[in-house]
Order: C-alpha cells, then sequence, then structure tokens
C-alpha cells in the first residue's frame, strides 16, 4: 500500500526567500504526482503537476520530481503572506488506479 | 464554470442519525472520486465513480458508509448511524475521465457528530 510523507511538518519563511517542501513516496510503479493548496476552510488548489523525472514549472512554482529516490519536491519562488496554506503532496499508480495517496501536508507560514 | 459544488457546507448531526452529503461534479466531467479529511488521518480516499459506475470503494469503511451515483450530475455519501468519529471534512471531486486526469476538488462539507 502506498505511502506518502511530507516534510517537514510546518515551515516559515521570509517573504520573498526560497521555500522548499519534500515528499517520499513507497510505490516505485507511481507515475502521477501533483502539488495542491488549501487555505483555511477552502478546497484544493492544484499548483503543479509531474509525471516524469526531471523539473515542472508552473509561475513560481516548480516541481522536481526523482522516482529513482522516491522524492518528489515542490519549490516556490518569492513566497508571499498570500501563499501561507497547507500543501499537500498527492501521488498515484497505474496499479492504485485513479486514486490518489496524500502525505500528511506542510504548513507554510510566509512572514512580512 | 461553478466547480464542483457541495452540499450542506456544514452539517451536524445526532450520534446514531443518518447523514446524506451531496456532490454535484462539473459538467462534462465523467469521474467522480470521495475523500474524507480529518487532523488525525489526514486526506485518505474512500470510492470512485465513473460514468457513474462505482469503479473503486476500496477506501470505504464496511459498514455504515455508502455512496451513490444516480445520475452524471450528482453523487451522493451516505452515513447511516454516525458516530462522533464520523466527524471530518468530507470532500468531493470530479475530472475529466478516470486514470491519471486531474481532479478538481470541491469546498467540502463539514460533518460534526455530536
Amino acid at each position: 500500500q502506498q505511502k506518502v510523507q511530507q516534510s517537514p511538518e510546518s515551515l516559515t519563511v521570509s517573504e520573498g526567500a526560497m521555500a522548499s517542501l519534500n515528499c517520499t513516496f513507497s510505490d516505485g510503479t507511481s507515475n502521477n504526482f501533483r502539488w495542491y493548496r488549501q487555505h483555511s476552510a477552502k478546497g484544493l488548489e492544484v499548483l503543479v503537476s509531474i509525471f516524469s523525472d526531471g523539473e515542472k514549472e508552473e509561475g513560481r512554482f516548480t516541481a522536481h520530481l526523482n522516482r529513482a529516490n522516491l522524492h518528489v519536491s515542490l519549490h516556490i519562488r518569492e513566497p508571499q503572506p498570500s501563499d501561507s496554506a497547507v500543501y499537500l503532496c498527492a501521488v498515484s499508480s497505474n496499479n492504485a488506479g485513479a486514486k490518489l495517496t496524500f502525505g500528511g501536508g506542510t504548513r507554510l507560514t510566509v512572514r512580512p | 464554470n461553478a466547480g464542483v459544488i457541495q452540499t450542506p457546507r456544514h452539517k451536524v448531526t445526532g450520534k446514531g442519525q443518518e447523514a446524506t452529503l451531496w456532490c454535484e461534479p462539473i459538467s462534462g466531467h465523467s469521474a467522480v472520486f470521495w475523500y474524507r479529511q480529518t487532523i488525525v488521518q489526514g486526506l485518505e480516499f474512500l470510492t470512485y465513480f465513473r460514468n457513474q459506475a462505482p469503479i473503486d470503494d476500496s477506501g470505504m469503511p464496511k459498514e455504515r458508509f455508502s455512496a451513490q451515483m444516480p445520475n452524471q450530475s450528482h453523487s451522493t455519501l451516505k452515513i447511516q448511524s454516525t458516530q462522533p468519529q464520523d466527524s471530518a471534512v468530507y470532500l468531493c471531486a470530479s475530472s475529466l475521465a478516470g486514470g491519471g486526469a486531474e481532479q478538481f476538488f470541491g469546498p467540502g462539507t463539514r460533518l460534526t457528530v455530536l
């Protein structure tokens, strides 16, 4: 059964400094990776999706995938206070069908 | 495009009562997913429909929980004899197709069982 873990659990950065979030997964056949953002009492907003090793950029958000190391990361360039939220890593694989397995989340706080 | 619509946004039930949660997927999306989010367990998959047919219910508790999709415009999640441990935010998502298509989430229904 897929296990997805995120680190750190919480992260505080200053406005404008790079924020880096990590996610590890256990199923080496995983092929679909997404980063979501969740503001309090709101639904999930997809930030970036990545399907092959390497880098994928969507605006200020960049995902890096290394399937050999079972690792995917999210880097947020020039974070702003409005980026303060919980960030969730979601993984799926052909073996598991369409369902997403989520990590526990990283709570990001961006200080002005 | 209104996005995925979930009703009600908040529901409070007494222990032992029934709760029905509604989800309206994005028009044209053929896949509907239900997830549950709690502080302790995080966000967990419950069940998934494609073209109204149940495809995967591996995350559904064996008792008291059921889900249906009677038509392409809505799905329901029913919890019978609710218990305090059922308190959670229930999220519905839809996608254009199954497989790896992007899932768009609704705002969720916060269920509180007293």
